[in-house]
């Protein structure tokens, strides 16, 4: 059964800091993986989706990569700013309509 | 551009209670999904559907009930709201009518239903 974990839970940074966002996954045969947002009493965006046969997906001032072989996933934030602070998810998609989701890292920037 | 509209937004319920959510969606999207999501947990699959007519369980079915009698609306419904289904509630929708079926495309979210159960 696949299990998605991420860590920290949460994590609070200077503004203007780069940082970096992990994702573990225990079943390497996924179809894609994809970062969401979530800010406090709204629905998730959608960031980033990474193809199975994709090594990262850049956007703006985020980039994510994936290994599959290790099972991990990483979101880079570069120069982080305020309105960056939110909960960050992200979920796996294996051989069916299913998404399977990590719990969430909820970022806070410090002015 | 309303994309996923959820209805109503916050709800409070006795133990017992039934009702329905409502979801709407205005891009012709073939795919919608109902999700809860909880305290310290990853969003939970409860129920989806690939089309009009057709709905399937999720990871967490029990307690709910779905429909899909129009293309851009999917109903979940409490038949008897239990403590345990307190949570937020989002509905999600995803691929355009004609694109592929595996089609990497994201899912478009709902701002949630907030439900309470005394």
């Amino acid at each position: 059964k696949q299990e998605v974990t991420q860590i920290p839970a949460a994590l609070s940074v200077p503004e203007g800091e780069n940082l970096v966002l992990n994702c573990s996954f225990t079943d390497s045969a996924i179809y894609n993986l994809q970062w969401f947002r979530q800010d406090p009493g709204k629905g998730l965006t959608s960031l980033l989706l990474i193809q199975s046969s994709q090594r990262e997906q850049t956007s703006g001032r985020l980039n994510a990569s994936l290994d599959k072989s290790s099972g991990r996933s990483t979101l880079y934030i570069a120069a982080s700013q305020p309105g960056d602070s939110a909960t960050y998810l992200c979920a796996v998609r294996g051989s069916n309509y299913q998404l399977i989701w990590g719990a969430g890292t909820k970022l806070i920037i410090k002015p | 551009n309303a994309g996923v509209t959820q209805t109503p937004k916050f709800r409070v319920l006795k133990t017992g209670q039934s009702m329905t959510l409502l979801c709407a969606q205005d891009m012709n999207h073939e795919y919608m999904y109902w999700y809860r999501q909880d305290p310290g947990m990853g969003l939970r699959l409860i129920h989806y559907s690939v089309g009009e007519g057709t709905t399937a369980k999720g990871e967490v079915p029990d307690g709910y009930n779905v429909s899909r009698l129009k293309k851009q609306n999917f109903l979940l419904g409490l038949e008897s709201a239990a403590p345990s289904q307190t949570s937020v509630y989002f509905c999600a929708s995803s691929y355009p009518t004609g694109g592929p079926v595996y089609s990497n495309q994201p899912q478009h979210f709902g701002d949630g239903t907030r439900l309470s159960i005394l």
